[in-house]
């Protein structure tokens, strides 16, 4: 699996809007980028996923530029319960029981 | 619809003791995995299982064994607990799309420690 670097950490305030970079140089040609956020004392949840350009959902957008060797997570207008770890994920995960690689993830901390 | 469910939540072992990590998943998803999880760390992957009778080992996977019991239940046994077993256990089941990428679903957690 393709291993990928973040931040460590990241400070905003309520309202604004983050992004957060991965990086992933090895990415081969039939790894997806998925990105999960977890709060404090629970389960990693999806929040969302792409393979190139940009997918938006409910929640975020994921920017995947042409050479996919990095992707931007951006969270609009955060607000506290934003406040989580938010983790980078790359590979090949389209097969039968694909398996998952966690790094330590970005720790957002999110105030008013 | 529950998704994944995790008994118990927490549990305190002497070292020695033993204990199973009940998950169950309401889903039908097919395949089922055990991660760790130790302070400030991401997850490791423990087992995995692809489908119902299979197991196969992740990164992590001395000092514990598991079962598929059926396709819902994906059960984590430590036969002989140790202080560096000391973790939040997490399962997940993997929601497969036809030619598309998967996603997990996590349950809840059981903090575990170790004395």
């Amino acid at each position: 699996l393709a291993k990928t670097t973040q931040p460590i950490s990241m400070d905003s305030y309520e309202g604004q809007e983050v992004n957060i970079t991965c990086s992933h140089n090895n990415i081969a040609t039939n790894d997806y980028i998925t990105w999960y956020q977890q709060f404090p004392s629970q389960g990693p949840r999806f929040i969302i996923q792409g393979y190139k350009t940009k997918v938006t959902n409910e929640v975020a957008s994921l920017f995947i530029p042409a050479d996919r060797k990095s992707s931007t997570l951006s969270l609009p207008r955060v607000s506290l319960s934003d406040t989580a770890v938010y983790y980078c994920l790359v590979g090949d995960n389209t097969g039968t029981a694909s398996k998952l690689t966690f790094g330590t993830g970005t720790r957002l901390q999110v105030t008013l | 619809n529950a998704g994944v469910t995790q008994t118990p939540k927490f549990q305190v072992l002497k070292t020695g003791q033993s204990m199973t990590l009940q998950c169950a998943q309401d889903m039908n998803h097919n395949s089922m995995y055990w991660y760790r999880q130790d302070p400030g760390m991401g997850l490791r992957l423990i087992y995995y299982s692809a489908s119902e009778g299979t197991t196969d080992k992740g990164e992590v996977p001395n000092g514990y064994n598991v079962s598929r019991l059926n396709k819902r239940e994906f059960s984590l046994r430590l036969e002989s607990a140790a202080p560096s077993q000391t973790s939040v256990y997490f399962c997940a089941s993997n929601k497969e799309l036809a030619g598309g990428p998967d996603t997990q679903y996590f349950g809840p957690g059981t903090r575990l420690t170790v004395l």
